[in-house]
This record gives structure tokens, C-alpha cells and sequence, in this order.
């Protein structure tokens, strides 16, 4: 069965830290990018950031450039986002999502997403 | 900074109606690159709709897109109950914003 699924996300406070982790399986998770995007409650959807299939290429939204870190283990299929300097707007449900073309960011695939939550 | 502006906000209709929703962008899209996402309560969005009117693998075909430049819709043409949900479209070019949501809601 082709999917993704989110885990580590949790209640954490402000200034801390948190690695999500995505697994994917059903799929050859080397061949493709793939992101994370996040939702505010009761908000739209924002793209976080990327990772090409060879991790050379990485890509961050501005709001979290120098605080988040995205990384993947080709070798397990996993997927990761570590998360430093955490502030209460980062709270949001982060999906993981592949992309299928060479810088044509469209989702075909998302996870069921995990909730953080930063809050003191 | 480039926009996408998505109306109505809320789109009241009865099962068996059609659906038109519409997405606005700030710039012209190139070469079509737009697509559209479903997002139930709960549950992660879905891809329905890409290069601006291809469906994507199991989408059934009540669901339909259309435009170009700058502006697109995504039609629905016989609403069934699984289809009230959030839609979402998405310019995946240069750039990748969504816009804010149209939420289909049973009248």
C-alpha cells in the first residue's frame, strides 16, 4: 500500500525543539522530492519545506529558514523535519507529501499529518 | 508577492447541484500550472486536479477543471454527500502558494 505517515509531533514550548519523522513505504521512496507543509487550526495549507531525491537540494519558507531542518534515510525510507527555536506560530497539523516531477511542486501523496503544538 | 484569491468563501448547495468554485491568481500562471485539492474534516487534502484540468488517478470525472492565465475553476458537476468538503488550488511553479479555501457545505 502506497503511503506516508507522520509521527513526533506533540505539546512542546516555545524555544524548544522536535524532530517529525515521515515513513513512506508501497513506493521507491528515493526516486522522488518531498516535502513538509503545515495548517494552522482552522487555517490553510503552507508549504515548509522540501528535499530532492539525492538530498543535495533543500528548500525552506522564510518564516523557518535557520530554525528547521529537513533530511531523508533513503536506506529506511524515512523522512525527517527537525525543528529548533520553536515558536507559537509554528502550531499546526504537518503533513509530509511527495511530489512526482522535477520542480513542479503539485502533491500526489500526503500523510495524515502530525499535530505540534507550542505553547508554555 | 504572489496571490491566489479563491471565492465564494462558502458555497451552500444540496446534493445533485453543481459546483462552481473559482481561482483567482495575482500574476499569470505558466504553462498552466495549477491544481486543485479536496480536504474532508480531519483527514489530509487530495490531489484532484493538475495542469489545470487533468484528473489525478481515482478522481471520478463529476469533478472537472478549467482556465488559464489567470484565472481557473474547478466544477463539480452533480454533488454527492462525500463531496462537502474544503478545496484548495495551488499555483506549482516557480513559486507554490495555496490559496485560501473554498468550503463547500450542504444547504
Amino acid at each position: 500500500q502506497v503511503q506516508l505517515v507522520e509521527s513526533g509531533g506533540g505539546v512542546v514550548q516555545p524555544g524548544r525543539s522536535l524532530r517529525l519523522s515521515c515513513a513512506a513505504s508501497g513506493y521507491s521512496f528515493r526516486t522522488y522530492a518531498i516535502h513538509w507543509l503545515r495548517q494552522a487550526p482552522g487555517k490553510g495549507l503552507e508549504w515548509v519545506s522540501a528535499i530532492s531525491s539525492d538530498s543535495i537540494y533543500k528548500y525552506y519558507t522564510d518564516s523557518v529558514k535557520g530554525r528547521f531542518t529537513i533530511s531523508r534515510d533513503n536506506s529506511i525510507d524515512t523522512l525527517y523535519l527537525q525543528m529548533d527555536s520553536l515558536r507559537p506560530e509554528d502550531t499546526a497539523v504537518y503533513y509530509c507529501a511527495r511530489s512526482l516531477i522535477r520542480g513542479l511542486w503539485y502533491f500526489d501523496l500526503w500523510g495524515r499529518g502530525t499535530l505540534v503544538t507550542v505553547s508554555s | 508577492e504572489f496571490v491566489l484569491t479563491q471565492s465564494p468563501g462558502t458555497l451552500s448547495l444540496s446534493p445533485g447541484e453543481r459546483a462552481t468554485l473559482s481561482c483567482r491568481a495575482s500574476q499569470s500562471i505558466s504553462s498552466n500550472y495549477l491544481a486543485w485539492y479536496q480536504q474532508r474534516p480531519g483527514q489530509a487534502p487530495r490531489l484532484l486536479i493538475y495542469g489545470a484540468s487533468t484528473r489525478a488517478t481515482g478522481i471520478p470525472d463529476r469533478f472537472s477543471g478549467s482556465g488559464s492565465g489567470t484565472d481557473f475553476t474547478l466544477t463539480i458537476s452533480r454533488l454527492e454527500p462525500e463531496d462537502f468538503a474544503v478545496y484548495y488550488c495551488q499555483q506549482y511553479g516557480r513559486s507554490h502558494p495555496f490559496g485560501g479555501g473554498t468550503k463547500v457545505e450542504i444547504k
